[in-house]
């Protein structure tokens, strides 16, 4: 089974400090995505990522950066956390293919205070 | 620009009985389809997906949908309802023309099985 992991479940960040959320991969997928996931809003995609270093804007990239050093790693950075980016946060994985489906991991709910 | 709309934002039903989960789709190309479920404090699981041939296609864990191309639309469908299928059901598109490969995701839509 593909596995997606994120490295925190839960993060607690003070406004202005600048977060890191990592997604590992372990099936070797060209593309990685990043959502956030909000109620009543559903998934937005942040930043998506074809290969490595090379990555795309979303729906709402605005604040946020990524990077893709490895394929099988991708970060999302908060350069400066607000409390508007409180969120679950999504990433996902999947193979350069139109039909293929993305596999998630289990999220980080971060809440900036 | 691709959509999706999921029109209820709840749907209760009783176990045992059929269920339906709604979804409606906007692409300019060919439209590629999936669904996808969420339980609770984890991530998005794959259902089942739509790209070509039989408008009606089988998923994961009993679940079916069908295309219809003249409504735009996707439901998702379960002959006998289980509590265990409780959960968040997101309905997405994306559009098959060559260069784009974003995939789009309806606000979802939460399922409550009721004993």
């Amino acid at each position: 089974d593909v596995k997606v992991t994120q490295s925190s479940r839960y993060l607690v960040k003070r406004t202005g400090e600048k977060v890191f959320l990592e997604c590992v991969q372990d099936m070797d997928h060209e593309n990685m995505f990043w959502y956030r996931q909000d109620p009543g809003l559903g998934l937005r995609l942040i930043y998506f990522s074809y290969d490595v270093k090379m990555k795309e804007k979303g729906d709402i990239p605005e604040g946020y950066s990524v990077s893709r050093e490895k394929k099988e790693r991708f970060s999302l950075i908060l350069e400066s956390a607000s409390t508007n980016q409180t969120s679950m946060y999504l990433c996902a994985s999947g193979r350069n293919s139109y039909n293929s489906p993305l596999h998630f991991g289990n999220g980080t709910r971060l809440t900036v205070t | 620009a691709q959509s999706v709309a999921q029109p209820e934002d709840q749907v209760n039903v009783a176990e045992g009985n059929p269920l339906t989960v709604k979804c409606t789709y906007s692409v300019s190309g060919n439209p590629y389809l999936f669904w996808y479920v969420q339980y609770p404090n984890r991530g998005l699981q794959f259902l089942l997906k739509y790209i070509t041939g039989d408008n009606l296609v089988k998923g994961s864990y009993g679940f079916e949908a069908e295309f219809n191309k003249s409504q735009t639309s996707f439901h998702l469908k379960k002959p006998s309802a289980l509590v265990s299928d409780s959960a968040l059901y997101f309905c997405a598109v994306r559009d098959g023309t060559k260069g784009n490969e974003k995939l789009t995701f309806g606000t979802g839509t939460r399922l409550t099985i009721i004993p």
